[in-house]
């Protein structure tokens, strides 16, 4: 069963362009939800997390939005560069078990210059 | 860079084999988490050890084990390899087990044949 479901599974943007990926649980006890960026042959790294008790959270041009009411959460790239090309993976987490992540499937996104 | 490395980078083995793979964490981190990530999905939980005790397990057989030494290194083992086995494996280690930002080395690539 998966816990943390996401979409799009590919994305393709132009240079400049606003990249939007989803991400929805079914958990309610979660309480910790960060994206990860990951390059070919490398692990993924963290971009942006988040918690339940706010609504957003922006660093640079990265923003998380969260609803906790619809249990659904996304990640905004703001200005969109080919640098940002990569695969993008939401996650969720419970305190009580710590950082013992839930993945989503990945996006992966593609920036056209 | 992270600080977290993992030995080897590449490895094949046969069905039934055994095999063991490394993780060095970060300097300080006395947590380290271990993920598969098969080909195309999200990172799988395997399972995380805490100052050398295991603390904490994701639906993995128990032909999967592991290891926390003193120094808070790591070692992933599995017994009887299966052709489902073959994946990216990826440590992580933390500060603590807390939902404080988990480092991800480069990853193992496992080959089953």
């Amino acid at each position: 069963q998966q816990q943390v479901k996401q979409s799009p599974q590919s994305l393709i943007v132009q240079k400049g362009g606003i990249s939007i990926i989803n991400c929805a649980y079914e958990n309610t006890a979660f309480d910790y939800f960060p994206w990860y960026q990951q390059f070919p042959g490398k692990g993924p790294a963290l971009l942006i997390a988040i918690r339940p008790d706010v609504s957003e959270k922006k660093e640079g041009r990265f923003t998380i939005s969260f609803n906790k009411s619809a249990k659904q959460f996304s990640l905004h790239i703001m200005d969109s560069q080919p640098g940002d090309s990569a695969t993008y993976f939401c996650a969720a987490s419970r305190y009580i078990t710590g950082n013992q992540f839930y993945f989503g499937t990945g996006t992966s996104l593609t920036v056209i210059p | 860079e992270t600080g977290v490395t993992q030995s080897p980078t590449h490895l094949i083995k046969t069905r039934g084999q055994q095999v063991t793979l490394r993780c060095s964490s970060q300097s300080g981190h006395n947590t380290v988490s271990w993920y598969q990530q098969a080909l195309g999905q999200g990172p799988q939980f395997i399972f995380q050890y805490y100052r050398e005790e295991e603390n904490g397990r994701g639906n993995f057989p128990p032909r999967f084990s592991g290891l926390q030494f003193p120094n808070y290194s790591s070692e992933l083992n599995v017994n009887a390899l299966e052709l489902d086995d073959s994946a990216l494996y990826l440590c992580a280690s933390s500060l603590a087990w807390q939902n404080t930002e988990a480092f991800f080395g480069q990853g193992t690539r496992l080959t089953v044949v």
